[in-house]
């Protein structure tokens, strides 16, 4: 298997405008995870799906984050309109579940200038 | 209140110490507990996952749990200068990763 795929890796966008991150889970993984990393903050869980199903999205910061699964392979997070404070590393990950390891993706260096 | 601690570090050890990185959780009720490497610009990846009380050990590397003290450790024995890095601890709770903030080690040749 591949592992976990994302993209795209780096990201450079001007303030307000879309930004669209997507994910490959692992075939075979019921569980998908959106983080978003920062020195500041560390690895933040903004929301997870299990079975395609958003399960927890409390940790989504604003209304201007939003995220779908809409099927078993794919995944996407949406930032609109994007914020200079948006900028960060986001990774996806996916689990087998029943608590079980999780495996990250390689991660999207976003940048909101 | 954060669900995982950590000491932030940094940690410094030697080339061949032992290195000890240590990690407390809140909920009584997390099953499984994991440790993961990640290098500077890269993403976490999996080296050791503990589900049971004591001590598990693959190659260079021991996990101990101990679900009484809601403590979790890794030991990274005749460590390298490849092993610096940041380690962070995740707690699964509910199908859930709750994760600490990480520990930086450098292993000093």
């Amino acid at each position: 298997d591949a592992g976990v795929i994302q993209s795209p890796r780096h990201e450079v966008t001007e303030m307000g405008q879309e930004v669209t991150l997507r994910c490959k889970p692992i075939s075979g993984h019921d569980y998908l995870f959106w983080y978003r990393q920062t020195m500041m903050r560390g690895l933040e869980l903004l929301i997870y799906f299990n079975n395609n199903v958003p399960i927890d999205d409390s940790g989504m910061p604003e209304d201007r984050f939003s995220a779908k699964m809409p099927n078993a392979s794919f995944s996407t997070l949406k930032i609109q309109p994007s914020e200079p404070r948006d900028s960060a590393v986001y990774f996806c990950a996916s689990s087998p579940g029943g608590g079980t390891e999780a495996f990250f993706g390689q991660g999207t260096r976003l940048t909101v200038v | 209140q954060k669900e995982v601690e950590q000491n932030s570090g940094p940690l410094s050890v030697p080339e061949g110490a032992i290195a000890s990185l240590n990690c407390t959780y809140s909920d009584r009720g997390s099953q499984s507990f994991f440790w993961y490497r990640q290098y500077s610009g890269k993403s976490p990846e999996l080296i050791m996952s503990i589900y049971s009380n004591g001590d598990k050990e693959d190659g260079r590397f021991t996990a101990q749990l101990n679900k009484a003290s809601q403590y979790v450790s890794l030991l990274i024995r005749d460590s390298q200068p490849s092993d610096s890095a940041t380690y962070l601890c995740a707690v699964n709770t509910g199908n859930q990763f709750y994760f600490g903030t990480g520990t930086s080690l450098t292993v000093i040749p």
